[in-house]
């Protein structure tokens, strides 16, 4: 069965700090996807980012950018110059496969002051 | 893009009531329809997975005959939380699945259930 990990419970930082959230997965399968969700105060999941597991290229966003690696089996998170807006907790998801169910970490907290 | 839209976003319902949450994908077809359960400052742990026409399968440890899944059209999905308890507040999410297409999955805005 998949397995997310994100050690990180809570993370809090000062405005204008770079911040990289970890996310460690496990899965049997050849093919899965890995997503990274914001969750808001209000509740609702924020879609930020889906990888496919043939695709190990990085990818920027503006201030946000992933790097992942399969080698490692990690699916990392960071955002560059962090804002009081950032803060939510992000999730880390994975599907074995298209048509599968996700799975969650157990998310990160995270506090950007001003 | 797509929307997913869950109705009602919150309730407050006396214990021993039953609840009904809605699920609705709004601007596509969705064969498959995920339901999870959040508990304050926890993960999102997956309840059940309901493919239209068919019965929910559920995860281990969830009660089949207290939370009580529909999925009778490609649009909508329901959740009954029957006989319910403060043990059972909790923020429901329902999640479904573009099947007919990319096979993305979208998610509902939530539903904050409170039980006194």
């Amino acid at each position: 069965a998949q397995k997310v990990t994100q050690a990180q419970t809570e993370i809090s930082v000062v405005e204008k700090e770079d911040v990289t959230l970890d996310c460690v997965y496990e899965t049997r399968d050849t093919t899965y996807y890995l997503f990274w969700y914001k969750q808001p105060p209000s509740g609702e999941l924020v879609f930020l980012i889906r990888r496919n597991s043939f695709d190990e290229q990085n990818e920027i966003s503006g201030r946000y950018s992933w790097n992942f690696q399969k080698s490692t089996s990690s699916f990392n998170f960071t955002i560059t110059a962090s804002q009081v807006v950032d803060s939510a907790v992000y999730f880390c998801a994975l599907s074995e496969g298209m048509n599968n169910d996700m799975r969650f970490g157990a998310g990160t907290r995270l506090t950007v002051k001003p | 893009g797509a929307v997913v839209s869950q109705h009602p976003s919150w309730v407050i319902c006396k214990s021993g009531t039953s609840v009904k949450i809605e699920c609705r994908s709004l601007d596509f077809q969705a064969t498959t329809m995920f339901w999870y359960r959040q508990f304050p400052k926890q993960s999102l742990m997956l309840m059940a997975t309901s493919n239209e026409g068919s019965k929910a399968t559920y995860e281990q440890g969830v009660e089949k005959d207290k939370f009580l899944i529909n999925h009778a059209s490609l649009t909508l999905s329901t959740l009954t939380v029957t006989s319910a308890h403060p043990e059972d507040s909790s923020f429901y999410i329902c999640s479904a699945r573009d099947g007919a297409n990319t096979g993305e999955l979208f998610f509902g805005e939530g539903s904050r259930l409170t039980v006194l």
